[in-house]
């Protein structure tokens, strides 16, 4: 079946730009998670969600960034007012009952 | 103290040999663990999740798990070519809904020489 897919793969933006990216998660995931990797270091936590609401936000680094997700499937993650160190891979992964987490395609985001 | 700890690598394994990745963690709370492997540029693909202590085999993949020691390891036995990847090490706590973040190692990097 469809894996976790997202958009766009590729994103180069100016800073002090706003860029919002987008996860589909596998049909009937309820729980779904960001995550960032930056260059030659491991996964970093953003976000989880389970259905639409967000019980732990603890990874956002800071208020520039957010996230939501509608209809208990697709999620959106904004970033505002990008810096530099904003540019990193970001990871969607979705899951079910069995705790295992499916990553998406990731996005590059290069903030220049 | 990292939350997870890898060895990172790099760590070269003759073709057809077996190849031992370690990971130790922190919270005595985890429930579950998990590999992913990574090649370059790419997402990471869960390859074994192992809940209980002891030995889950999954083809050429056996993951070893004792809690008491806060270690968990992935054998790779007929070591390919095509292995050659970053091995992630996750480790999940058990939350109320369930399904709760991954904490990841940074990884072991493992290159399979022909």
């Amino acid at each position: 079946g469809a894996g976790v897919s997202q958009s766009p793969s590729n994103k180069v933006t100016e800073k002090g730009k706003d860029v919002e990216l987008r996860c589909d998660p596998i049909s009937g995931h309820t729980a779904l998670y960001w995550y960032r990797q930056r260059l030659g270091q491991g996964l970093e936590f953003l976000i989880y969600f389970q259905g639409n609401s967000a019980p732990d936000k603890s990874g956002l680094p800071s208020d520039r960034f957010s996230a939501e997700r509608t209809g208990g499937s697709v999620s959106t993650l904004t970033i505002q007012r990008t810096q530099q160190e904003d540019s990193a891979v970001y990871l969607c992964a979705s899951g079910e009952h069995t705790y295992e987490q499916y990553f998406g395609p990731g996005t590059r985001l290069t903030v220049t | 103290q990292k939350e997870v700890e890898q060895n990172s690598g790099p760590l070269s394994v003759p073709e057809g040999a077996i190849a031992s990745l370690n990971c130790t963690y922190s919270d005595r709370g985890s429930q579950s663990f998990f590999w992913y492997r990574q090649y370059s540029g790419k997402s990471p693909e869960l390859i074994m999740s192992i809940y209980s202590n002891g030995d889950k085999e999954d083809g050429r993949f056996t993951a070893q798990l004792n809690k008491a020691s806060q270690y968990v390891s992935l054998l790779i036995r007929d070591s390919q070519p095509s292995d050659s990847a970053t091995y992630l090490c996750a480790v999940q706590l058990l939350g109320v809904f369930g399904n709760e973040k991954l904490t990841f190692g940074t990884g072991t990097r493992l290159t399979i020489i022909p």
